[in-house]
């Protein structure tokens, strides 16, 4: 059973055009949801994180939108830059447990 | 602060052999994760351990897979007769609260 889910698998955009990473949960106990940035042969780092009393969280040109009705959020980078190009993934944790269950992530490529 | 140290980054084991992995949790954090990594299955919980105490193991396969933290320092997770399938990146990362920072991962072969 796949806990979190993301949309999708693979993306492609031009450097400067607004990249849309998906992701939807299943557990309702899920309060803190990160995303991390992934590059070749490095582990995931965190990019950004929102908790669920908050419906948007901005840090640069990257944004979570979250919806707690419909469990689902989205990560936006906007202005997307060929250095961007990376895999995301969308990961979820709550009921007093720091244990992250990860989305199977999105690989973004932006062209120059 | 050079982050969470995995040794060895790489590692190419024969079928039957054992594999013990290295971790090096950035100091004062106190909570040591391990997960593994493949294609097919994404990012996979295996352990976690809180002030070196195990909390909660249920992502290790029952047998052969074990994970250790002896002290603050380090943790280690030990493969016995390893198999083809176990082959993949094994990463560990430590925290001190929600966030959790990874090390680069030992990427295991079994040949």
């Amino acid at each position: 059973q796949q806990q979190v889910r993301q949309s999708p698998q693979s993306l492609t955009v031009w450097e400067g055009e607004t990249a849309i990473l998906n992701c939807s949960y299943e557990d309702s106990t899920f309060n803190y949801f990160p995303w991390y940035q992934q590059f070749p042969g490095e582990g995931p780092a965190l990019l950004i994180s929102i908790s669920s009393v908050s419906d948007k969280k901005e840090d640069g040109r990257f944004t979570i939108f979250f919806n707690k009705r419909e469990k689902k959020l989205s990560l936006h980078i906007t202005d997307s830059q060929p250095g961007d190009s990376a895999t995301y993934f969308c990961a979820a944790s709550g009921g007093g447990n720091n244990k992250l269950t990860f989305g199977q992530g999105t690989v973004l490529s932006v062209i120059p | 602060n050079a982050g969470v140290i995995q040794t060895p980054r790489h590692k190419v084991t024969g079928k039957g052999q054992e594999a013990t992995l290295w971790c090096e949790p950035i100091s004062g954090h106190s909570a040591v994760f391990w997960y593994r990594q493949t294609i097919v299955q994404g990012l996979e919980f295996l352990t976690y351990f809180r002030n070196q105490a195990p909390i909660d193991d249920s992502g290790m396969p029952k047998e052969r897979f074990s994970a250790q933290m002896p002290n603050q320092s380090h943790s280690t997770l030990k493969i016995q007769s390893t198999q083809p399938q176990d082959s993949a990146v094994y990463l560990c990362a430590s925290s001190l609260g929600e966030r959790l920072f990874f090390g680069h991962g030992t990427k295991l072969s079994v040949l």
